[in-house]
């Protein structure tokens, strides 16, 4: 299966900084989705990229599918934005595994202090 | 749109009981659904994958007679934990595929199970 490394595990950041995060995986993939799980254990859909670069307000991602990696970009963090942050690529359907199944990396957890 | 829900939101049982969990797409039809476990501090792992109308696939190290999933319809599909014991213990997550439109998973709020 995909191997998936995400960088770096913990992170702490002053109200208002800006961070990256970074998300590595061992092999071809058809699709990658990073997710925002809230400290009440939500996972909050924030990207479906399997390339290129996508903005929504304060975050964007960019995936380089052939270099096998994606990156989260927080701007302004603010306290919400407090919790663990995961890549998950999937093969798609024809992996052979299952359909569509996501790969999850151990996370970043982000701590966002006033 | 995409909404997924999971009832209960948090479970006690004694040991040897079943407990049933459900997983809803509300607003979405769901080709596949998925059901993992979370441990605290740590990522999600997949325990099965579903879909409508056929059996279960499992993980490898996931009894299937012990975590039984029902796939009735396009936006329903239940976990049952049987005979539970305390080291069943978790955090347990659906996700359901939007295998139509999206091709995004979208993840229910989860459901606390402690065996006592």
């Amino acid at each position: 299966g995909i191997q998936v490394e995400q960088s770096p595990p913990d992170l702490i950041l002053q109200e208002g900084a800006n961070s990256t995060l970074r998300c590595n995986f061992s092999d071809s993939v058809n699709n990658l989705q990073w997710f925002h799980q809230n400290p009440w254990g939500q996972l909050i859909n924030l990207f479906y990229i399997p390339s290129g670069t996508k903005q929504n307000g304060r975050l964007s991602a960019t995936t380089v599918a052939t270099e096998r990696y994606s990156l989260l970009y927080i701007s302004s963090s603010q306290t919400t934005d407090s919790g663990v942050y995961f890549c998950a690529p999937d093969k798609g359907p024809y992996s052979g595994a299952g359909s569509y199944q996501l790969t999850f990396g151990k996370g970043t957890k982000l701590s966002v202090i006033p | 749109g995409a909404v997924v829900s999971q009832h209960p939101s948090w479970v006690i049982c004694k040991s040897g009981t079943s407990v049933k969990i459900e997983c809803r797409s509300l607003d979405f039809q769901a080709t596949t659904m998925f059901w993992y476990r979370q441990f605290p501090k740590q990522s999600l792992m997949l325990m099965a994958t579903s879909n409508e109308g056929s059996k279960a696939t499992y993980e490898q190290g996931v009894e299937k007679d012990k975590f039984l999933i029902n796939h009735a319809s396009l936006t329903l599909s239940t976990l049952t934990v049987t005979s539970a014991h305390p080291e069943d213990s978790s955090f347990y997550i659906c996700s359901a595929l939007d295998g139509i439109q999206t091709y995004e998973q979208y993840f229910g709020p989860g459901t606390r199970l402690t065996v006592t």
